[in-house]
């Protein structure tokens, strides 16, 4: 089953502009990661945040996670065509992964 | 640095027909493997992991099975494909236990006709 759920399904922005992408899980984890996979591609993790974490930055990535709602939410700043791919998000428990559905991002030039 | 390899890229097999998919992490040793598949449209599903040579765990019962022979190699089987077997297979592996990022291999995208 699937224990993370993205939100939306599909986003299409201007490039320069922000894209958030939410995640919601359902039951306790250790950490939650993000992860990108271009087309046809393997999977590039992006970010890591930890149960005890609530936001974290990594370059143009900020990832927060509000575990009294089980939910986090993926911001792209000053997005870039080249930032066009599906991105996952990853709940972590016992050393397992469970990935969501996807969110399919398109950064129009 | 640590490579993953995983072969072939893509695959074509008439249903009936056996499979082998082979995944090899090179620059590391007694890493976890796991074996994934992506359905299209849909996240990913674990299919198997491993902790060690001959360590198999199966998340998904199906007529798929795994081994791993060598400490850096990993082999996803089945002895008669199914049309639902069709999807994309994603290898992945972590250093150890503790280690949580996943690093993926670049795939291999099994058609089942």
């Amino acid at each position: 089953s699937q224990q993370g759920e993205e939100d939306p399904q599909a986003l299409s922005i201007q490039e320069g502009e922000n894209a958030t992408m939410n995640c919601s899980y359902k039951t306790s984890i250790n950490n939650l990661q993000w992860y990108r996979q271009n087309s046809g591609r393997g999977l590039v993790h992006l970010i890591l945040i930890r149960s005890n974490e609530r936001e974290k930055h990594s370059g143009r990535l900020r990832v927060t996670l509000d575990t009294s709602k089980k939910s986090s939410s993926l911001l792209i700043t000053a997005s870039r065509a080249a930032d066009t791919a599906s991105y996952f998000c990853a709940t972590d428990a016992n050393s397992k992964l469970t990935f969501g559905k996807g969110i399919t991002l398109s950064v129009r030039p | 640095s640590q490579t993953i390899h995983q072969w072939p890229a893509t695959l074509v097999q008439p249903v009936g027909s056996p499979l082998s998919l082979e995944c090899t992490v090179e620059g590391t040793s007694n890493p976890n493997l796991y074996w994934y598949r992506q359905a299209a449209g849909r996240g990913l599903q674990l299919l198997f992991y491993s902790v060690g040579i001959g360590q198999i765990s199966s998340e998904v019962p199906q007529n798929l099975s795994a081994s791993r022979p060598q400490d850096r190699q990993f082999i996803l089987s089945s002895k008669k494909l199914l049309l639902s077997d069709s999807g994309f297979y994603l290898c992945a592996w972590t250093p150890g236990t503790g280690w949580y990022e996943q690093y993926f291999g670049p795939g291999t995208r099994l058609t089942v006709t």
